[in-house]
């Protein structure tokens, strides 16, 4: 099983550009979500999907769009990047949506906005 | 709303020493609490979870966590820390409401070990 993956590792955008960060699981998780990680506040909460077509608004949403048209992928699509978007962006999955089973994380995507 | 908050940002310690790292939430529903564990340049693994039941959980490389609902407390512990320990480590909750379950960490503890 490959879990979670995410691509690219590593991304370098200038102001204004668009892109997307992908995020696929194999393991027919229902529950989705996309973590921001930056120094001294930990992970916080960007979107996240309950299933394929259900996607919502988490603590940062502002600056990002997903869609969830398949059970096994959910992209992170950045629309106008600016530099307070340098971080690392970790893609998540868990079979409840309560995460009680415990949630999968991908190797995430250093991604830097100049 | 709720909430989680881990009391200490660094936690210096020397090897086979034991340590404590404090994590306090706040909620008005019922949770889920767990610890994460991220080594440098790695995604976040699962260490421990409490559900119900017991509220002393064991995990994963001799970590254990006790659940205290009277002081809203999951401290995560270790008789015995190795250097390969050193990682940062995230306390969070996951409930339930409506039909959605969502999953908030606190700010992250960085142990470091030492020889």
């Amino acid at each position: 099983n490959a879990g979670v993956t995410q691509t690219p590792k590593f991304q370098v955008l200038k102001t204004g550009q668009s892109m997307t960060l992908q995020c696929a699981q194999d393991m027919n998780h229902e529950y989705m979500s996309w973590y921001r990680q930056d120094p001294g506040m930990g992970l916080r909460l960007i979107h996240y999907s309950v299933g394929a077509g259900i996607t919502d608004q988490g603590e940062v949403p502002n600056g990002y769009n997903v869609s969830r048209s398949t059970t096994e992928d959910f992209p992170l699509r950045l629309l106008s990047a600016a530099p307070s978007q340098t971080s690392v962006y970790f893609c998540a999955s868990s079979y409840k949506r309560t995460g009680n089973y415990g949630y999968t994380f991908g190797s995430g995507t250093r991604l830097t906005v100049v | 709303a709720q909430s989680v908050t881990q009391l200490d940002s660094q936690v210096p310690v020397f090897e086979e020493a034991p340590v404590e790292l404090r994590c306090n939430y706040s909620s008005s529903v019922s949770v889920y609490l767990f610890w994460y564990v991220q080594y440098p340049n790695q995604g976040l693994q699962l260490l421990l979870k409490y559900l119900s039941g017991s509220t002393l959980v064991k995990g994963i490389n001799g970590f254990e966590a006790e659940f205290n609902k009277s002081q809203t407390s999951f401290h995560l512990r270790k008789p015995s820390v190795h250097i390969s320990d050193t990682a940062e480590y995230f306390c969070a909750v996951s409930w339930f409401s409506g039909n959605t379950g969502k999953l908030i960490f606190g700010q992250g503890t960085t142990l470091q070990v030492k020889p």
